[in-house]
């Protein structure tokens, strides 16, 4: 297994137009979580799944936001209406399970929104 | 709330030169430290990581970082720095009873020649 895969890399779009992500978790891994990093920030949580279930969503994740896992193995960030305020790196992160296993991040999603 | 505050967003150095990337936290409850590094163009790996037991972690670079309750910190040291040390560092905490990570800001180090 060569680590975390999220696809596609880097996305242009216009105002308005909306998005999906995708992120392919290491295979055994139970856990998979998505952050946005903005320029200059560190990474910003906004929600985590236990194998298909949805377990927390930050308030950072309006109602323009989605994510599913449907069947406990990759999952897709979904964004309507992007607005420009939206331009930012989404990172997908697994782990086994539990606070202090490590989280192994993919290479992120550079979101820009023109 | 938790929060990680790192108090400087950049460090220069020199080659061989000691570092110390300053973390403090604020929690009520007992956490579980970590710090990142990300390489140029690379994603966030992890560098070592406090859970329990000794204060003191290491990792197999050469960095180590000290669990201080009593003043909240969690504070990553080398003693001598190579160039391929430039990177931006990341410290994190989770608490006990949550998976999520909450991010510092981030301290780019930078080492010269």
């Amino acid at each position: 297994d060569t680590g975390v895969s999220q696809d596609p890399r880097h996305k242009i779009t216009k105002r308005g137009q909306n998005v999906t992500f995708r992120c392919d978790p290491i295979s055994e891994h139970n856990r998979l979580y998505w952050y946005r990093q903005t320029l200059g920030q560190g990474p910003e949580f906004l929600t985590y799944f236990q194998n298909e279930a949805q377990l927390e969503k930050s308030r950072l994740l309006s109602d323009r936001f989605s994510a599913e896992r449907p069947k406990g193995s990759f999952s897709t960030l979904e964004i309507q209406r992007t607005e420009q305020g939206d331009s930012a790196m989404y990172l997908c992160a697994s782990s086994l399970e539990g606070a202090s296993d490590e989280q192994y991040f993919g290479p992120g999603t550079r979101l820009t929104v023109t | 709330a938790q929060s990680v505050t790192q108090l400087d967003s950049q460090v220069p150095v020199f080659e061989e030169a000691p570092v110390e990337l300053r973390c403090n936290y604020s929690s009520s409850v007992s956490v579980y430290l970590f710090w990142y590094v990300q390489y140029p163009n690379q994603g966030l790996q992890l560098l070592l990581k406090y859970l329990s037991g000794s204060t003191l972690v290491e990792s197999i670079n050469g960095f180590e970082a000290e669990f201080n309750k009593s003043q909240t910190s969690f504070h990553l040291r080398k003693p001598s720095v190579h160039i391929s040390d430039t990177a931006e560092y990341f410290c994190a905490v989770s608490e006990g009873n949550t998976d999520k990570l909450i991010f510092g800001t981030g301290t780019r180090l930078q080492v010269f020649p």
